[in-house]
């Protein structure tokens, strides 16, 4: 039963921004978007989270509209390296609660 | 910061062997850490959350007996495969929760077991 849906692959090419959408529709108020990445044969990477504000740091930027249905993560400038499979997560920022995981989106960079 | 270490990071044992997989935060406490297993061409799948100093809660269809789980410190939990068989061969993930750190998780680099 997952709580967000995801494209299941994009490509981008090399210095592009990339820009992954998820949808969270049945999202609750107190529900985060959490995003991670996971590079083939390697534990996921945290990127950014966010509750209603956008939010940037040195990696990425999150959009999420008015509404938090949808999601949108930006990664202004891709390279090779940023080739993964992206997860967008909802999940309350509770310690303690578990992150579960989707299908996830696979960026393919491409030069 | 917010390292997450697992040992060993490949295994390949006999079937009916046990493997143990160490799980530790170095650089900040965890009193939660949670187990994955992840098969190729799939997605993570929750086995278990590890608490320290009590009982890990396991997920709808994971056998507690199989795979034992010790939180018994602060900084490291344990992953036990009894018995495995080669149907237990899989990327096996960990990750540890900083409260300091927004309750953010941190994932360690996983471990590959390959059971014969």
């Amino acid at each position: 039963d997952a709580k967000t849906t995801q494209p299941t692959s994009m490509d981008c090419a090399e210095g592009r921004a990339a820009n992954l959408p998820c949808n969270h529709s049945t999202i609750s108020g107190n529900e985060y978007v959490y995003w991670y990445r996971q590079i083939h044969s390697q534990g996921p990477q945290y990127i950014i989270h966010g509750l209603k504000n956008n939010e940037t740091n040195e990696m990425a930027s999150l959009i999420i509209t008015e509404d938090r249905k949808s999601s949108t993560l930006i990664l202004p400038h891709a390279t090779l390296r940023d080739t993964a499979v992206y997860y967008c997560i909802v999940r309350v920022a509770e310690y303690g609660n578990k992150l579960v995981f989707g299908a996830g989106t696979i960026l393919r960079v491409k030069s | 910061g917010a390292v997450v270490s697992q040992h060993p990071s490949w295994v390949i044992c006999k079937s009916g062997t046990s493997v143990k997989i160490e799980c530790r935060s170095l650089d900040f406490q965890a009193t939660t850490m949670f187990w994955y297993r992840q098969f190729p061409k799939q997605s993570l799948m929750l086995m278990a959350t590890s608490n320290e100093g009590s009982k890990a809660t396991y997920e709808q269809g994971v056998e507690k007996d199989k795979f034992l789980i010790n939180h018994a410190s602060l900084t490291l939990s344990t992953l036990t495969v009894t018995s495995a068989h080669p149907e237990d061969s899989s990327f096996y993930i960990c990750s540890a929760q900083s409260s300091g750190r927004g309750n953010e998780q941190f994932f360690g680099p996983g471990t590959r077991l390959t059971v014969l």
